[in-house]
């Protein structure tokens, strides 16, 4: 069975400084790694996808994640933080059964 | 081009009640999937609709079922409502050969 944690549930950050949210995963067979992100009441948004290749992926808002699988992880990471960066991040892992298992999600909250 | 898009946004049910769900997918995509995303916790799958068939389904009752149209576009049924089913119901959509999944803004169910 495929799962994901997420080891923080809230992490709180300074504005500029870096950022680092874990996660690992657990997944039989060659993984497809998602980052998506949540602000209050909305949707998911997708921030950076990883399915083969390059082990360092970039994603859009100047985020970027690393696929070590000798650790099964795929920690998202952003070298310095802006006060719109403050919302739900969910990792999430997929294959070839259609569906998408998501960790319990961190919350970032940045101060000023 | 239009996301994903999901009606209504918010909802308010009694229990034993039924209730139905839209989503409309992204442009160019013909795949539908359905999420349960309960306060404070990541999402969940519920299924997957394809060529107007289920072709996967996550750890859910027959109480809820679904329905995918010829335009693509998809409904979620909940029958017999309980309280434990109020929560944000996330749609997305992907097209066949795609593992990306792009999520609507969701609707908000809560049962009284």
């Amino acid at each position: 069975a495929q799962s994901v944690t997420q080891p923080d549930i809230h992490i709180t950050v300074s504005e500029g400084a870096s950022l680092e949210l874990r996660c690992n995963y657990s997944y039989g067979a060659t993984p497809y790694l998602f980052w998506y992100v949540q602000s209050p009441g909305q949707g998911l948004q997708l921030l950076l996808k990883y399915f083969s290749g390059d082990t360092l992926v970039q994603g859009i808002k100047g985020f970027e994640a690393e696929f070590k699988r000798s650790q099964s992880s795929f920690n998202l990471r952003k070298p310095s933080v802006h006060w719109s960066d403050a919302a739900e991040y969910f990792c999430a892992v997929g294959g070839n059964d259609y569906k998408l298992s998501f960790g319990a999600g961190t919350t970032v909250t940045v101060r000023a | 081009d239009a996301g994903v898009t999901q009606s209504p946004t918010h909802l308010i049910k009694t229990r034993g009640q039924q209730v139905t769900l839209r989503c409309s997918p992204k442009s160019g995509h013909d795949t539908v999937s359905w999420y349960q995303q309960a306060l404070g916790q990541g999402p969940q799958f519920i299924f997957q609709y394809y060529e107007e068939e289920e072709r996967q389904r996550g750890n859910f009752p027959d109480r809820f079922s679904g329905h995918q149209f010829p335009n693509y576009s998809s409904e979620l049924n909940v029958n017999a409502l309980l309280l434990g089913d109020s929560a944000l119901y996330l749609c997305a959509s992907s097209y066949q050969g795609s593992e990306t999944q792009y999520f609507g803004p969701g609707t908000r169910l809560l049962v009284l």
